[in-house]
């Protein structure tokens, strides 16, 4: 079974400022995917940033990187020069190679708050 | 149009209404999802559907039923509901191999 662990409930970073939010996994499988996704108070779950477990370097996406360490387990999301259009819940999501009992259907954190001050 | 569409957006209901929520996706994928997101809790798989064909009933109870008529639309059918079913319903889709799995905005449902 996989387990997905994000630590911090909430965030405050100030605008232009970087932050990086904690997700940290658990997984028998050898090969899988690691996923970001934010849900603004709107509720749609938007897609930030993927990483293959066979990846050899950290994936990055605009202003979004992800912090790979796969012998610690962990799948930092790093967000650069905050914005205020920012604030919203941050998920960490993974999935296994394709599964024939679940397809590709993600494992998801509890998520963290993010807050972007002026 | 967005690649995953919901409906309704909001949604109240009684314990003794029958309704459904219709998810659609234009992105030619194979696999679609219905996730419950509670409050406080993460996000729970509930029904996975891979071709058209069920694969995945994760214990929901039977007063949700699944449909998907075709690789582009996905029913949620809802009757006899509790107070604590009350939560965000999302969709999703997916194709083989894909790197993201693609939501929609979601249903906010209230069970009265």
């Amino acid at each position: 079974a996989q387990k997905i662990t994000q630590t911090q409930p909430g965030m405050f970073v100030q605008e232009k400022e970087a932050v990086t939010l904690d997700c940290t996994y658990d997984t028998s499988d050898p090969s899988y995917g690691l996923f970001w996704y934010k849900q603004p108070s709107s509720g749609e779950m938007i897609f930030l940033i993927y990483q293959g477990s066979y990846d050899q370097q950290n994936a990055t996406e605009g202003r979004y990187s992800l912090n790979f360490q796969k012998a610690r387990k962990s799948a930092n999301l790093v967000i650069s020069a905050s914005q205020l259009g920012d604030s919203a819940m941050y998920f960490c999501a993974m999935s296994p190679n394709y599964n024939s009992n679940s397809g590709y259907a993600l494992n998801f954190g509890k998520g963290t708050s993010l807050l972007v001050t002026p | 149009e967005t690649g995953v569409t919901q409906t309704p957006r909001h949604l109240v209901m009684g314990m003794t209404n029958k309704k459904s929520l219709k998810c659609e996706q234009h992105l030619g994928h194979n696999a679609m999802y219905w996730y419950k997101q509670s409050a406080k809790k993460p996000l729970e798989l509930m029904f996975v559907y891979s071709l058209e064909e069920r694969v995945e009933n994760n214990s929901v109870p039977s007063r949700f039923s699944p449909e998907c008529p075709n690789s582009s639309h996905l029913f949620l059918h809802l009757h006899t509901l509790q107070p604590e079913d009350s939560a965000l319903y999302l969709c999703a889709s997916s194709q083989d191999r894909a790197t993201e799995a693609f939501f929609g905005q979601g249903t906010r449902l209230t069970v009265v």
